[in-house]
């Protein structure tokens, strides 16, 4: 069963903490992205991959990063979490013609930031 | 910037009811995509539509593009409790695949 595995569910971390976020997909797809999930706002892109290497900024990437050493994983850095990032995170993959296959998200992690 | 609208934003009715939610674009899109999410789970494709007009089924789910390109629907009959969940649209921007995603429909159906 082709998936999208993150590599945690609930994660809580203290003001300042440095976040790492990880996302892997065994489907050897080429694009791959992170987004927030807030009530009232829905989903929301942080940035997003077309190839190993390669990162483009999303609609709100201010206090995040990305990195994407490998085609099968895809890492979110919160630099210096802060309380406004408590959210739910959510990585999904597609392939490079991801308009007609649609994406694949992993269950997503719920991360406080207390 | 293009706009999504999804309505209505709460739906709760009782198990066996119909029902029809919408989604608007504020211009013409070339294709969009339906969305199912669990309650702690991520969401899950129902289908893509792609041409004015189409409608699509998916047992008791049917899923209607506008013939302006303009608005989706989708349609439950029947609806049972396992329905139960966020239904999102979503609509292709640029040329590497980006959606953009409505804010969601959050359907409660009650035994």
């Amino acid at each position: 069963d082709v998936k999208v595995t993150q590599s945690s569910r609930y994660l809580v971390k203290r003001t300042g903490e440095k976040v790492f976020l990880e996302c892997v997909q065994d489907m050897d797809h080429e694009n791959m992205f992170w987004y927030r999930q807030d009530p009232g706002l829905g989903l929301r892109l942080i940035y997003f991959s077309y190839d190993v290497k390669m990162k483009e900024k999303g609609d709100i990437p201010e206090g995040y990063s990305v990195s994407r050493e490998k085609k099968e994983r895809f890492s979110l850095i919160l630099e210096s979490a802060s309380t406004n990032q408590t959210s739910m995170y959510l990585c999904a993959s597609s392939p490079r013609d991801g308009f007609n296959y649609g994406y694949t998200f992993g269950s997503g992690t719920r991360l406080t930031v207390v | 910037t293009q706009l999504l609208e999804q309505s209505p934003q709460f739906l709760s009715i009782q198990e066996g009811e119909n029902l029809t939610v919408y989604c608007n674009s504020s211009s013409v899109f070339s294709s969009l995509q339906w969305y199912r999410q669990e309650p702690g789970e991520g969401p899950v494709l129902l289908v893509t539509v792609v041409t004015g007009g189409e409608v699509k089924k998916l047992k008791r789910l049917t899923f209607q593009f506008g013939d302006a390109r303009k608005d989706s629907s989708l349609h439950i009959t029947a609806a049972q409790p396992g329905d139960t969940g966020l239904y999102l649209c979503a609509l292709h921007t640029g040329a590497n695949s980006k959606l953009t995603f409505g804010k969601g429909i959050t359907l409660s159906v009650r035994p």
